[in-house]
């Protein structure tokens, strides 16, 4: 069964670096999707990509974020300069279609651990 | 501010127990969804609903649009669905996507 998959599984960075979170969706799917889950709070949507571009975005989302398809399977989240207040799981998700508009579920990806320090 | 609210929060049931999980929001939705956090933080999609009624095995989703409410029912409960049932809507104004704090179950064997 096709899944989502992401990489690393955790990551520890120091406060003020890059990271690079890295996600491979299933591969007929045309909708991707950023969540993120501060330890002990609920998810939260960060942005969607459809057609090479951002479809939606959150207020979280700020310039320190960006989102790319390097390649025609990878899909990526940059953040520029990691704040602790970062640290967070962040989920991958893709969908065939957009999936907020109910036409087709999520399928989401393990998550990545990032732990700021 | 919850656009979405979820009861209860904490959940503890006897195995082969009938179980119900609330959900209410309070924003116009295109689509609500049920989602599961499995304890290793993993999510599953289990429903997405705009209307009626939906059923996968022992899992049973309803949404009544003119209450703003949603239930997911889970029939002849098992402790593997131990989990953080989470509800999550979006908005029918663009970029709104809300998720509830999720229900804890823990299902005793």
């Amino acid at each position: 069964e096709p899944e989502v998959t992401q990489t690393p599984s955790h990551q520890v960075t120091q406060m003020g670096q890059e990271v690079i979170l890295r996600c491979v969706p299933i591969s007929n799917h045309l909708y991707f999707y950023w969540y993120r889950q501060i330890l002990g709070q609920k998810v939260e949507f960060l942005v969607s990509f459809y057609n090479n571009e951002i479809s939606e975005k959150s207020e979280i989302f700020d310039d320190q974020f960006s989102v790319e398809r390097p390649d025609g399977s990878n899909f990526t989240l940059k953040i520029r300069s990691t704040k602790l207040e970062d640290s967070a799981m962040y989920f991958c998700a893709s969908s065939e279609y957009w999936s907020w508009k109910g036409y087709n579920e999520q399928f989401f990806g393990p998550g990545t651990r990032l732990t700021v320090l | 501010k919850n656009e979405v609210e979820q009861s209860p929060q904490n959940l503890t049931a006897q195995e082969g127990e009938f179980i119900t999980i609330n959900c209410s929001y309070s924003v116009g939705i295109s689509a609500l969804h049920w989602l599961q956090q499995h304890p290793g933080g993993g999510i599953v999609s289990l429903f997405m609903l705009s209307s009626g009624k939906k059923k996968h095995g022992r899992l049973i989703a309803t949404i009544n649009i003119q209450e703003k409410h949603s239930s997911l029912h889970i029939t002849a409960s098992h402790p593997r669905d131990s989990a953080v049932y989470i509800c999550a809507v979006g908005g029918d104004t663009g970029n709104q996507f809300y998720f509830g704090t999720g229900t804890s179950l823990t299902v005793i064997p």
